[in-house]
């Protein structure tokens, strides 16, 4: 089985650094990605690590680490339009499947 | 039309009806699923289809139905549900490509609400 888990909640401020944890156990690891997901829209896909290290891209950067299971996702320069839920997903083994964790609702604030 | 989109947006429906929910690709990809997002709970994977046949039927009961007429549109017969099956129901698809490094494009989903 898979075991995703990120925190549920978490609130910055405008301007700011966050950053989103999610550690994960699965069987056969093979690609994490991060969503983003804007209250009643489709989850659009933001970040994809297969390999150790750091993925930057603009203002997301996501950083992965296989022997610990953990990845991060981290947003700079916040904007109030960074107000959303993210989502970790794992693909496990051959197939093209993701398992995702609960999602971390963030609040950007003035 | 690009993208995946579902109809109908919103349903509304009572536990004895029978509704359908649509999805529609226009992106060439292979694989289609079905997901059930609860409040405050992981996305649930439902059902898999690649290239048409259903790979993966993820202990779904049997008041979900699906059906993948072709590689572009894929269906959710829904009969005599439950009010614990309210929840939004996504639509996905992807290349069916063990190291696809673009994951899935959802569409924006079917609130369900069932009374």
């Amino acid at each position: 089985g898979q075991n995703i888990d990120q925190p549920t909640e978490m609130t910055a401020t405008e301007g700011a650094i966050v950053q989103i944890n999610c550690t994960y156990q699965t069987s056969g690891f093979n690609g994490l990605f991060w969503y983003q997901q804007h209250a009643g829209e489709a989850p659009t896909f933001l970040s994809y690590n297969v390999l150790d290290g750091l993925e930057e891209k603009g203002r997301f950067s996501s950083f992965l680490s296989r022997s610990k299971g953990y990845s991060y996702l981290l947003l700079k320069e916040l904007q109030m339009k960074d107000s959303a839920s993210y989502l970790c997903a794992v693909r496990d083994g051959g197939a093209n499947n993701l398992f995702f964790g609960t999602g971390t609702r963030l609040t950007v604030i003035p | 039309e690009t993208g995946v989109t579902q109809t109908p947006r919103h349903l509304v429906m009572g536990m004895t009806n029978k509704k359908s929910l649509k999805c529609e690709q226009h992106l060439g990809h292979n694989a289609m699923y079905w997901y059930k997002q609860s409040a405050k709970k992981p996305l649930e994977l439902m059902f898999v289809y690649n290239f048409k046949e259903q790979t993966e039927n993820n202990s779904v009961p049997s008041r979900f139905s699906p059906e993948c007429p072709n590689s572009s549109h894929l269906f959710l017969h829904l009969h005599t549900l439950q009010p614990e099956d309210s929840a939004l129901y996504l639509c996905a698809s992807s290349q069916d490509q063990p190291r696809d490094p673009y994951g899935y494009t959802f569409g924006s989903g079917t609130r369900l609400t069932v009374v």
